[in-house]
């Protein structure tokens, strides 16, 4: 069945400092990924639409300026936590949808990030 | 405005006995549900998912959902859990079968004794 890898699975970093976490459909084109944040004991909250060759599109609130989308190719979309903060310490969650009709929803595994 | 409850935010169950999640939504018109399981650290898995016809789905690992429009819910059930059951359940709404935003409920944790 179809895959989505994600990569780093956990990262530890300084605070202020950027990291780049990526969202890779292995065995399907994604035309649309979504990038998703989970607070511990919390449910996923959707941060951002990232559309292959265009700009993502991003939830109210979610600061575009710190969590950097790009989605250069069909199979590859990554987000870049810039000048990362401790508050910013979360669980993000990709998802990713193929380009056919009524295709589903396949998400990664995750990554756990850190900011100390 | 769209949103899902999940009323229970633990249960704990002894393995081989029954289980129901619940979970109750709030959209205009039809809607298109989902339920999901992560085990700790992981992504998500969809178990099922309904879109219309039988308000009885079958999803994998033996669970089963019923729609109710009636009641606004699309409770989650099992006969006879496993303890590799044991991890958190998230129900999700959205507006289509190719919406780019689901919804989700804030999850409810199974613990499953032995």
């Amino acid at each position: 069945g179809a895959v989505v890898s994600q990569h780093p699975s956990r990262v530890i970093c300084k605070s202020g400092t950027s990291v780049k976490i990526e969202c890779r459909s292995l065995d399907f084109q994604a035309t649309t990924m979504f990038w998703y944040r989970q607070f511990p004991k919390q449910s996923l909250m959707l941060m951002a639409t990232s559309n292959e060759g265009s700009k993502a599109t991003y939830e109210q609130g979610v600061e575009k300026d710190k969590f950097l989308i790009n989605h250069a190719s069909l199979t590859l979309s990554t987000l870049t936590v810039t000048s990362a903060h401790p508050e910013d310490s979360s669980f993000y969650i990709c998802s990713a949808r193929a380009q056919s009709n009524n295709s589903p929803l396949h998400f990664g595994n995750g990554t756990r990030l850190t900011v100390t | 405005a769209q949103s899902v409850t999940q009323p229970d935010i633990h249960i704990t169950v002894s393995e081989g006995a029954s289980l129901e999640l619940r979970c109750n939504y709030s959209y205009g018109a039809t809607p298109y549900l989902f339920w999901y399981v992560q085990s700790p650290g992981q992504g998500l898995q969809l178990l099922l998912k309904y879109f219309s016809g039988d308000t009885l789905v079958q999803g994998i690992k033996g669970f089963e959902a019923e729609f109710k429009r009636s009641q606004s819910s699309f409770n989650l059930r099992k006969p006879s859990v496993h303890w590799s059951d044991a991890a958190e359940y998230f129900c999700a709404v959205g507006a289509n079968y190719n919406t780019d935003k689901l919804i989700f409920g804030t999850g409810t944790r199974l613990q499953v004794f032995p």
